[in-house]
């Protein structure tokens, strides 16, 4: 069974479209991440949330809306997109938001504005 | 200037070699994370370190707290060990990723 998924995998789409990417973890976590890793690679947190409640909101234009209907979902969406929204968009889990415990990341959803 | 920088950016090693990746921070953390990123592009987490020193297999991670440094050791490379190693560490509520260190390990 797969632990952390997301969907869809690949995601083309023009400017200006809202698309959402879904994330599901069966491991039984309290806390999901979504994070986007940019076209150098580089990983960055965008949000955060425990037990449906959001605790980490970095800067991110407020196009992107996360929602969790619950603990086991967090969904991302993306209004308005822009070229610059190109990235892969990874989801991840961990049993708690506090303290030390490990991630569990998805597989990626690669999204490409044209 | 990053919160978490890492050396080298890109190791080449020949199998069967010894490997140390460094990561260094510069805020007080509460874990640190070692990410290792296939060439697919699946994230796996290595390990989770909040001090000391941790091993699985033939990887070995290590924190000095003090020092804000880490670093993760590969002994007896294999070409399937080729792939991005992400660290990152977790500063209250702020995570920070390091660029990652490409690793090719050649048979």
């Amino acid at each position: 069974d797969t632990a952390v998924s997301q969907t869809p995998k690949y995601l083309v789409t023009q400017m200006g479209n809202d698309k959402s990417i879904k994330c599901e973890q069966n491991l039984g976590h309290d806390t999901m991440y979504w994070y986007k890793q940019d076209s150098k690679k580089f990983l960055k947190i965008m949000f955060s949330y425990n037990n449906k409640e959001l605790i980490i909101n970095e800067t991110v234009p407020n196009r992107f809306s996360p929602k969790s209907p619950d603990k086991a979902h967090l969904n991302l969406h993306i209004n308005s997109l822009e070229l610059g929204d190109s990235a892969v968009y990874f989801c991840a889990s961990s049993p708690r938001a506090t303290g030390g415990y490990e991630q569990y990341f998805g597989p990626g959803t690669r999204l490409t504005v044209t | 200037k990053n919160e978490v920088e890492q050396s080298p950016q890109n190791l080449t090693a020949q199998e069967g070699e010894f490997i140390t990746i460094n990561c260094s921070y510069s805020v007080g953390i509460s874990a640190l994370h070692w990410l290792q990123q296939h060439p697919g592009g699946g994230i796996v987490s290595l390990f989770m370190l909040s001090s000391g020193k941790k091993k699985h297999g033939r990887l070995i991670a290590t924190i000095n707290i003090q020092e804000k440094h880490s670093s993760l050791h590969i002994t007896a490379s294999h070409p399937r060990d080729s792939a991005v190693y992400i660290c990152a560490v977790r500063s209250g509520n702020q995570f920070y990723f390091g660029t990652g260190t490409s690793l090719t390990v050649i048979p």
